[in-house]
C-alpha cells in the first residue's frame, strides 16, 4: 500500500491542461524530500519526467511542469497531446521507512 | 549510449529462488547508486531495494526484507538481485534503475525489465 496517493485517472481533450496530484504526509513530501515524476507509456519502462519537484531532464517538453507545496505535489500537462496518454507516477522518500523510496499509486491519463 | 539490461527472469515455483542481473554500459557504473523496482501485472510501481555505489549502504522494502539480497560487482558493471523463498505476490516485471545525484536522486535511467512469474 503506497503512502503517496494519486487520482486513478484524469482525462482531457487535445490542447487542454490536466493536473495530477500526489498527496503525501509529514514523513515524506512534507518532510522536505524532493518529488520526482515518471511517465510510463504502454508496454515500456518508466521514464523520468520531472526531478527535484520542478526540473525537466533534457529532452522533456516544457508542456510538462511540476510543483510542490506542503505535503503535496502536482504534475501539470499543458497543450495535451495524443502521445501523452500514459501512466504517471510520483516518487519521493519516506523517513519512517528506513531509507525507502516510495512511489505514488499511479494515474492513467487519457486523451479524449 | 547509457543503458541498463536486465536478465534472469523466468518461471519459478513458490518457495524457489531466482537471481536477476542488470548489466550497465555507457557510464561509470561504480559512481552510481542503483535500485530494483518491480511492477506486478496491471499494478503500479513498487520500490524493492537500493545499494550505494560502494555497497556500503543497502535498503530493502519490508515486503522483501529477509528474502531478497541486492549486490553489485563494479568490476563487471553489474547489479544483482538474489530472490529466495519466492511467493505468488512476487510475480512482477523487475526493473533496475540508476540513482543520480545530478537529478536530486531521481531514478534517471531504467532498464527494459525482466519478468518473474511465481506459480506452481
Amino acid at each position: 500500500q503506497s503512502v503517496l496517493t494519486q487520482p486513478p485517472s484524469v482525462s482531457g481533450a487535445p490542447g487542454q491542461r490536466v493536473t495530477i496530484s500526489c498527496t503525501g504526509s509529514s514523513s515524506n513530501i512534507g518532510a522536505g524530500y524532493d518529488v520526482h515524476w515518471y511517465q510510463q507509456l504502454p508496454g515500456t519502462a518508466p521514464k523520468l519526467l520531472i526531478y527535484g519537484n520542478s526540473n525537466r531532464p533534457s529532452g522533456v517538453p516544457d508542456r510538462f511542469s511540476g510543483s510542490k507545496s506542503g505535503t503535496s505535489a502536482s504534475l501539470a500537462i499543458t497543450g495535451l497531446q495524443a502521445e501523452d496518454e500514459a501512466d504517471y507516477y510520483c516518487q519521493s522518500y519516506d523517513s519512517s521507512l528506513s531509507g525507502s523510496s516510495v512511489f505514488g499509486t499511479g494515474t492513467k491519463v487519457t486523451v479524449l | 549510449e547509457v543503458q541498463l539490461v536486465e536478465s534472469g527472469g523466468g518461471l519459478v515455483q513458490p518457495g524457489g529462488s531466482l537471481r536477476l542481473s542488470c548489466a550497465a554500459s555507457g557510464f561509470t557504473f561504480s559512481s552510481y547508486s542503483m535500485n530494483w523496482v518491480r511492477q506486478a501485472p496491471g499494478k503500479g510501481l513498487e520500490w524493492v531495494s537500493y545499494i550505494s555505489s560502494s555497497s556500503s549502504t543497502i535498503y530493502y522494502a519490508d515486503s522483501v526484507k529477509g528474502r531478497f539480497t541486492i549486490s553489485r560487482d563494479n568490476a563487471k558493471n553489474s547489479l544483482y538481485l538474489q530472490m529466495n523463498s519466492l511467493r505468488d505476490e512476487d510475480t512482477a516485471v523487475y526493473y533496475c534503475a540508476r540513482t543520480s545525484t545530478s537529478t536530486n536522486d531521481a531514478f534517471d535511467i531504467w532498464g527494459q525489465g525482466t519478468m518473474v512469474t511465481v506459480s506452481s
